[in-house]
């Protein structure tokens, strides 16, 4: 079953802070986050697995709650660069396979 | 990290006629691959798992005589799509397996159109 992402759609100014949150109904082993772009494929942002750590990546952080399978994404002072769909991907099961979530619209205006 | 080169990146095709879609891992070797597809404003879906030496396995409701799946070699999957429809028309992108601690590696995806 497909992750659900929320919320479905975001606009923001520059430099304002956003949060996109995922959660599955499923146990999971990882939870990876993407950006995508328009018509080209999704851009990898960083993996989260079992343990409740949180990862960051300059102003992109992220935090995975495996008790409540749920993992949020943090977007802080937002560039116009940010713009482009958020997905987050689970990882339930030995397959190596992810299940996309239903994605997330950011738009950062100047 | 690991590349996965997909060709075409994009195709444009009469109704009725098939499209293949190449999607190589060009520095690991791969035993399985994922195909997703994507409509406008839609999540990746996954379509069917690619298996190296054996069948591929189809997710529910997609069409096993429609989409083929060969997994000819461990650097080399393809999709064709035969008799294809308007419908049809879809972004298609394959990606690796994820890895320990890795992420999942995509092709540049190839946009299909039928008309």
């Amino acid at each position: 079953q497909q992750p659900v992402q929320s919320p479905q759609a975001v606009i923001l100014r520059e430099g304002e802070d956003a949060v996109i949150n995922c959660s599955s109904s499923k146990a999971l082993y990882s939870v990876h986050w993407y950006r995508q772009k328009h018509g080209e494929a999704p851009v990898f942002l960083m993996i989260l697995l079992k343990g409740g750590e949180q990862k960051g990546h300059d102003k992109i952080s992220a935090s995975f709650n495996e008790k409540k399978q749920q993992s949020s994404l943090y977007l802080t002072a937002s560039q116009l660069s940010y713009s482009g769909t958020y997905f987050c991907g689970t990882e339930a099961g030995s397959a190596r396979q992810l299940t996309f979530g239903s994605g997330t619209q950011l738009t950062v205006l100047p | 990290g690991a590349v996965v080169s997909q060709h075409p990146s994009w195709v444009i095709c009469k109704s009725g006629t098939s499209v293949k879609i190449e999607c190589r891992s060009l520095d690991f070797q791969a035993t399985t691959m994922f195909w997703y597809r994507q409509f406008p404003k839609q999540s990746l879906m996954l379509m069917a798992t690619s298996n190296e030496g054996s069948k591929a396995t189809y997710e529910q409701g997609v069409e096993k005589d429609k989409f083929l799946i060969n997994h000819a070699s461990l650097t080399l999957s393809t999709l064709t799509v035969t008799s294809a429809h308007p419908e049809d028309s879809s972004f298609y992108i394959c990606s690796g397996p994820t890895g320990p601690y890795t992420e999942a590696f995509f092709g540049q995806g190839t946009r299909l159109t039928v008309v």
